[in-house]
């Protein structure tokens, strides 16, 4: 069964540092996402992604982030300036065509910033 | 704005019972309901998705019936079984893009 599979997935960063997680959705899908989830906390959204270019993002995706789809296949989430806060286990999901709202996640990279 | 409740936050069953776990949310509005598992340390797998105008979806021993005017759902395991355990969350997508939006799970624990 296709898959959507994410590395690295576990991540130690000192604050202040740029990192990238890395997402490879399923070859015949066309919307993707980036969610989080904090430590006993409820899973969040991030952002979509459809047609090269953001289609919605949440209040927590501010100026520090960044999504990228450079080649057709990877699908990118950039953190310019790590903080304390960005500590979470950090979710890439995609899924086929409009209409179609049946999710494939991957299973993650969980991000330690000390 | 939506939100997402889920009832009981865990629940400790002897294998064979029956599991019954609830979702509630606020806002009618949505385009659909889905139901995931959450196993420790690893990504979310999709169970159960009804749209908005339907009523219940089965898959094997899972049924997840949508009361939406009531902002309820219901996800049914018959005869549990220890691979069971996990964290089940459920979450609606309320807008064209997908987004979706959820609760903050049952953490499910079935004893042999």
């Amino acid at each position: 069964e296709p898959e959507v599979t994410q590395t690295p997935s576990h991540q130690v960063t000192q604050m202040g540092q740029e990192v990238i997680l890395r997402c490879v959705p399923i070859s015949n899908h066309l919307y993707f996402y980036w969610y989080r989830q904090i430590l006993g906390q409820k899973v969040e959204f991030l952002v979509s992604f459809y047609n090269n270019e953001i289609s919605e993002k949440s209040e927590i995706f501010d100026d520090q982030f960044s999504v990228e789809r450079p080649d057709g296949s990877n699908f990118t989430l950039k953190i310019r300036s790590t903080k304390l806060e960005d500590s979470a286990m950090y979710f890439c999901a995609s899924r086929e065509r409009q209409g179609d709202y049946g999710y494939t996640f991957g299973s993650g990279t969980r991000l330690t910033v000390v | 704005k939506q939100e997402v409740t889920q009832i009981p936050a865990a629940l400790s069953v002897p294998e064979g019972e029956n599991l019954v776990l609830n979702c509630s949310f606020t806002d009618s509005a949505i385009y659909n309901l889905q139901w995931f598992r959450q196993d420790p340390g690893k990504g979310l797998t999709s169970l159960l998705l009804i749209q908005s105008s339907q009523r219940e979806q089965t898959s094997g021993r899972l049924n997840a019936s949508l009361d939406k005017s009531s902002g309820r759902s219901t996800l049914y395991i018959a005869a549990s079984q220890p691979g069971d355990s996990a964290t089940y969350l459920c979450a609606v997508v309320t807008d064209s893009w997908g987004k979706l939006q959820f609760g903050a799970g049952t953490q499910v624990v079935v004893t042999p």
